[in-house]
């Protein structure tokens, strides 16, 4: 299995809302990221997680919670989220924590979250 | 600080035919990877091809190959024999050998490729 799987790949949710966004793989890999991408920009990076626990949080509201309950597994808690958070919000991940570089990353498709 | 310039946002080659897609990029380190990432409207970003600053020579991948120059710190994409799955946002990307995570991206060409 190649493939970083998630789901779901649409979402529209209100702003007193709570949801979540899931990714999984089951490359081995033991660092997974969160990126948010606005229509026609590239990906920017929101949280890492190395070997399970979060390493790099790029200064995200609170709003969005992220969760890694094991290796094959990270979550993306979304609460009180705001019309401007509407984007496509892509998982990755690649073997070792740090070696990205290295290898590159495997991307998932995305979720598509609309705010209204 | 590194950065990645794109300077082709949108570009179009007839089926078959051969296009180089630019990126130029900035920094003072010497040990660095470039990549070249693929987005389709399906969205999912796709490795298309990987260079390691310290090989001069430059990397290929069956219809992919890039032009890599380091003094002139350029990073060309070349695509030979376009086919209409080729279509899709083409992304640049600078990473350093540092064990950082965070990819420095250039802001994309859009590339569509004409029957």
């Amino acid at each position: 299995d190649t493939e970083v799987t998630q789901t779901p790949k649409h979402l529209v949710m209100g702003m007193t809302n709570k949801k979540s966004l899931k990714c999984e793989q089951h490359m081995g890999h033991r660092a997974m990221y969160w990126y948010k991408q606005k229509a026609k920009k590239p990906p920017e990076l929101m949280f890492v997680y190395s070997y399970e626990k979060l390493s790099i949080n790029e200064s995200v509201p609170s709003r969005f919670s992220p969760e890694c309950p094991n290796s094959s597994l990270l979550n993306l808690h979304l609460h009180a989220l705001q019309p401007e958070d509407s984007a496509l919000y892509l998982c990755a991940s690649s073997p070792k924590p740090g070696q990205g570089a290295n290898y590159g990353y495997t991307f998932g498709s995305g979720t598509r979250l609309t705010v209204v | 600080a590194q950065t990645v310039t794109q300077s082709q946002p949108e570009m179009s080659v007839q089926e078959a035919e051969t296009v180089t897609l630019s990126c130029t990029y900035d920094t003072s380190e010497s040990n660095y990877y470039l990549f070249w990432y693929k987005q389709p409207p399906s969205r999912q970003m796709i490795l298309v091809i990987r260079q390691e600053a310290y090989k001069q020579q430059n990397a290929t991948e069956n219809r992919f190959s890039v032009n890599f120059q380091k003094a002139a710190k350029s990073f060309s994409l070349k695509i030979s024999d376009s086919q209409l799955g080729d279509t899709a946002m083409y992304f640049c990307a600078f990473i350093l050998d540092s064990g950082t995570y965070k990819y420095i991206f250039g802001t994309g060409t859009r590339l569509k490729v004409l029957a």
